[in-house]
């Protein structure tokens, strides 16, 4: 079956460093992939859209130039997120798709973030 | 626009007992359905997905859904509970199969089973 592997899976970091989130595709080609963020008790949020080869596509209220991702190749899509504080403390999770008929989208692990 | 509402945040069920867990949806689109299951502090694995062929939809673990197009709902079920089933639980639609579309999950029921 598909798998995305999601790393690391969880990072400790100081305010005002980066850090950065890792989402590879090991089976499949993933033309597109998505980065939610979800709060503790909360469903997931969308962050960004990117495809390879493009700029993401970031919702609404999320800062594109503290969360920068790079989809630059077909499996392999990162999150970094700059000049961390601690409310970007939460759990990120990256989920892909391979473009094709299959309609569903498999998940990374996740990554808890604890900026400190 | 895609909208998905999960009706109960918590679902509370003896082991043994059915399990359901409510779903209702809103798509412009014919939809993809999908439930998803989240066990602490990893990512979601993929129980089930309606893609418009038969409505009843079996998954993995003994759980299946129901797509009701005139109820805009699926619910998902199981007819007995196991404890590794305690978990949080999402649906999320999907408005056509284009790439670039995401997922719109619901707010998510974290079912408890107790012994």
């Amino acid at each position: 079956g598909a798998v995305v592997s999601q790393h690391p899976s969880w990072v400790i970091c100081k305010s005002g460093t980066s850090v950065k989130i890792e989402c590879r595709s090991l089976d499949f080609q993933a033309t597109t992939m998505f980065w939610y963020r979800q709060f503790p008790k909360q469903s997931l949020m969308l962050m960004a859209t990117s495809n390879e080869g493009s700029k993401a596509t970031y919702e609404q209220g999320v800062e594109k130039d503290k969360f920068l991702i790079n989809h630059a190749s077909l499996t392999l899509s990162t999150l970094t997120v700059t000049s961390a504080h601690p409310e970007d403390s939460s759990f990120y999770i990256c989920s892909a798709r391979d473009g094709g008929s299959v309609p569903e989208a498999f998940f990374g692990q996740g990554t808890r973030l604890t900026v400190v | 626009a895609q909208s998905v509402t999960q009706l109960g945040s918590h679902v509370s069920v003896s082991e043994g007992a059915l399990v359901l867990l409510r779903c209702n949806y809103s798509s412009s689109v014919p939809p993809y359905l999908f439930w998803y299951v989240q066990y602490p502090n990893q990512g979601l694995q993929l129980l089930l997905k309606y893609t418009s062929a038969a409505t009843l939809v079996k998954g993995i673990n003994g759980f299946e859904a129901e797509f009701k197009k005139s109820e805009t709902s699926f619910h998902l079920t199981k007819p007995s509970a196991h404890m590794s089933d305690a978990a949080e639980y999402f649906c999320a639609v999907r408005g056509g199969n284009s790439g670039n579309t995401p997922l719109v999950f619901g707010k998510g029921t974290r079912l408890s089973v107790i012994a």
